[in-house]
C-alpha cells in the first residue's frame, strides 16, 4: 500500500496559482492518484484523478511525472473559497483507502 | 440527485446509551464505508463493506458495529458509546473499493457525555 506525503499547510493569495505536491515513492503499477477537497464540517469532495501525465478538468489540473513517484495538484487563480484541506490518495481496486492528514490550504485576500 | 444521506446530522447522548447512525446511498454503489474525523488525526476508516452481507474492519473499529443487509444502507452502531467516540462521522460510497470516486455524506457530529 503506497503511503503519501504532502505538506501540512500552505498559504497563498487570491488570484495566484497554487501547486500542492504529493510524494508517493512506493506507488504500484495498478495505483491511481486521487485528490479530494474538504471544507470545515463537510465531507470530502472529489477533485481530480489521474494515472500518468496530465489531467485537467474545470476545477484543477493534475501533473504526474513519468516515474509516478509524485504528483502535483494545480489550482488556477485561487479565491478565498478555495481555503480547504486537500487530500492526496493512492488507491487501487484491492487496497484499503487511506486519507492521511492532508494539506491545509489558506487563501489570503 | 446522486447522494449519500446520513442521519442524524447532530447527536448528543450519554455514555452507554446505544445509538445508530444511518447511511443511505441512491447510486447502487457496492462499496460503503464509515470514517471518523478528529482534530489533528485526519480521516480514519472505521468499517467498510464491499457488498451486501460483506463487512470488514478498517483502522479504528473498536466500539463500533455495522451491518449491510441491503445494498443502499450501511448503518453504524455504537452499542455502548463512550466519550472517546465523540467525533465527526462520515459515511461514503463508491462503485468499488479501489480507484473509484468516493461520495461522502454531510457528516454526523456526535457528542458522548
Amino acid at each position: 500500500l503506497a503511503k503519501t506525503t504532502q505538506p501540512i499547510s500552505m498559504d497563498s493569495y487570491e488570484g495566484q496559482e497554487v501547486n500542492i505536491t504529493c510524494s508517493h515513492n512506493n506507488i504500484a503499477t495498478n495505483d491511481y492518484i486521487t485528490w479530494y477537497q474538504q471544507f470545515p464540517s463537510q465531507g470530502p469532495r472529489f477533485i481530480i484523478q489521474g494515472y500518468k501525465t496530465k489531467v485537467t478538468n474545470e476545477v484543477a489540473s493534475l501533473f504526474i511525472p513519468a516515474d509516478r513517484k509524485s504528483s502535483t495538484l494545480s489550482l488556477p487563480r485561487v479565491s478565498l473559497s478555495d481555503t480547504a484541506v486537500y487530500y492526496c490518495l493512492v488507491t487501487n481496486r484491492d487496497d484499503k483507502i487511506i486519507f492521511g492528514k492532508g494539506t491545509r490550504l489558506h487563501i489570503l485576500p | 440527485e446522486a447522494q449519500v444521506t446520513q442521519n442524524p446530522r447532530y447527536l448528543i447522548t450519554v455514555t452507554g446509551k446505544k445509538l445508530t447512525v444511518t447511511c443511505s446511498q441512491n447510486m447502487n454503489h457496492e462499496y460503503m464505508s464509515w470514517y471518523r474525523q478528529d482534530p489533528g488525526l485526519g480521516l480514519r476508516q472505521i468499517y467498510y463493506s464491499m457488498n451486501v452481507e460483506v463487512t470488514d474492519k478498517g483502522d479504528v473499529p473498536e466500539g463500533y458495529k455495522v451491518s449491510r443487509k441491503e445494498k443502499r444502507n450501511f448503518p453504524l452502531i455504537l452499542e455502548s458509546p463512550s466519550p472517546n467516540q465523540t467525533s465527526l462521522y462520515f459515511c461514503a460510497s463508491s462503485l468499488d473499493r479501489g480507484a473509484n470516486i468516493q461520495y461522502f455524506g454531510a457528516g454526523t457530529r456526535l457528542s458522548v457525555l
